[in-house]
Formats: C-alpha cells, structure tokens, sequence
C-alpha cells in the first residue's frame, strides 16, 4: 500500500492565484482530513470528510473548497490565494467504523509546502 | 474549547536516557489521544493511541498513559537513542470526529 500520497510537495503561487492540492489514500479509509501546520503552532483542521460525498468544516476553513467524489481522493482547493495561506498542508485518513471497532488512528500524507508571494 | 499543551518545547538528553514528554489537555471528554512522531520535513507517522478507556499503551520502547481526570497524557521512551530524535506531538480526539486539537509538540534532541 503506498498510505497517503500528496502531490505536489512544493508550490509557490502569486497572490490572487488557484490551485488544488491533491490527496489520495489506498487503504479504504473512510474518514480523509485536510490540516495546515504553520510554524510553532499546532496542526489546524481545515477540513474533513466522513465518506464520499460529505464534507464539513473545520476549525480554519476560510479561502478553502474541498470536494470529495470517491473514497480514495480528498482534492482542496485554494481560491484567491493569500500570503497568510502560506503554510505546510497535510492530507490524512482513518478508520473510523462503528462503537467496538474504530480504530481512529490517523495516518497523514508528506505534506506539501505551500508559499504565497 | 480544547486546548492541548506540550511541555517542554525543546528537549536534549544524552543517548541511553529514560525520558518522559508530557501532554495536558483541558476538556477531559476525549475518545481518544494519539502520538505522533514528525521528522523534519516529513508528515506525522503515529507511535500510540490510547482510547478513552484505557489507561496506557505500549509499543516497543515507548508507553504512552493516560490519566482523563486529571487532563494528561505522558510519553515514556526508554534507552533514548540519536534516532529518536524528532518533534512529538500528541492529539486529542473530543466533541466528535472532526474536533482533533494537535498540541505544539515536544522537540527531542538525543546525543549520542
């Protein structure tokens, strides 16, 4: 299995610009989460999703879209990109099933280093 | 509102050392906590997670408690070894799926 996978690793964008980051996880997890880790601070949840089809926010998800059309990929999307979006972004994924048998643990992705110029 | 705190920020020890890293959290209504080791550069990878229910789990050279009441978790890494070097970060599960509060980590120095 190759866990979760993050493209691209780097980006650098000018101010006003889009772009998706991909994510993808082969381990028919059903939960996927979308984090930003910005510098001696603690990982943000921007968003997650339960399943396909459902999505919701989290604790930081302004100037962030997100879309998720099968199990395995969990796209962001960025609009209008801002210097304060300049971050490392984290994809992860988990199992979460029903009281007994959720195991919870999360297993993250690279990461990808986003700068906003 | 959760918040998590690692104390201390920084760590460095000599190689061979039992060492303990502390995680304390304020809202004792957890599912769960999860430690995490990050590499430089690199994404999480888990070492432990302690459901709500338990008191400790193991792994190898690392154990992890924790103690709801009290609102802390400490991680025990025994025989430290240059690489174990890394930041550590725990995180705590509370108030539904989507309510996971990372603390700011612990970053372990071991010298050979």
């Amino acid at each position: 299995n190759a866990g979760v996978t993050q493209t691209p690793k780097f980006r650098i964008l000018k101010i006003g610009q889009s772009m998706t980051l991909q994510c993808a996880q082969d381990m028919n997890h059903n939960y996927m989460y979308w984090y930003r880790q910005d510098p001696g601070m603690g990982l943000k949840l921007i968003y997650y999703s339960v399943g396909a089809g459902i999505t919701d926010k989290g604790e930081v998800p302004n100037g962030y879209n997100v879309s998720r059309s099968t199990t395995e990929d969990f796209p962001l999307r960025l609009e209008l990109a801002a210097p304060s979006q300049t971050s490392v972004y984290f994809c992860a994924s988990s199992f979460s099933g029903t009281s007994g048998t959720s195991t919870d643990t999360q297993y993250f992705g690279p990461g990808t280093r986003l700068t906003v110029l | 509102k959760q918040e998590v705190t690692q104390i201390p920020a920084a760590l460095s020890v000599p190689e061979g050392e039992n060492l303990v890293l502390n995680c304390s959290f304020t809202d004792s209504a957890i599912y769960n906590l999860q430690w995490f080791r990050q590499d430089p550069g690199k994404g999480l990878t888990s070492l432990l997670l302690i459901q709500s229910s338990q008191r400790e789990q193991t792994s190898g050279r690392l154990n992890a408690s924790l103690d709801k009441s009290s609102g802390r978790s400490t991680l025990y890494i025994a025989a430290s070894q240059p690489g174990d070097s890394a930041t550590y970060l725990c995180a705590v599960l509370s108030g539904g799926y989507q309510k996971v509060t990372f603390g700011t980590g612990t970053k372990l120095q071991v010298i050979p």
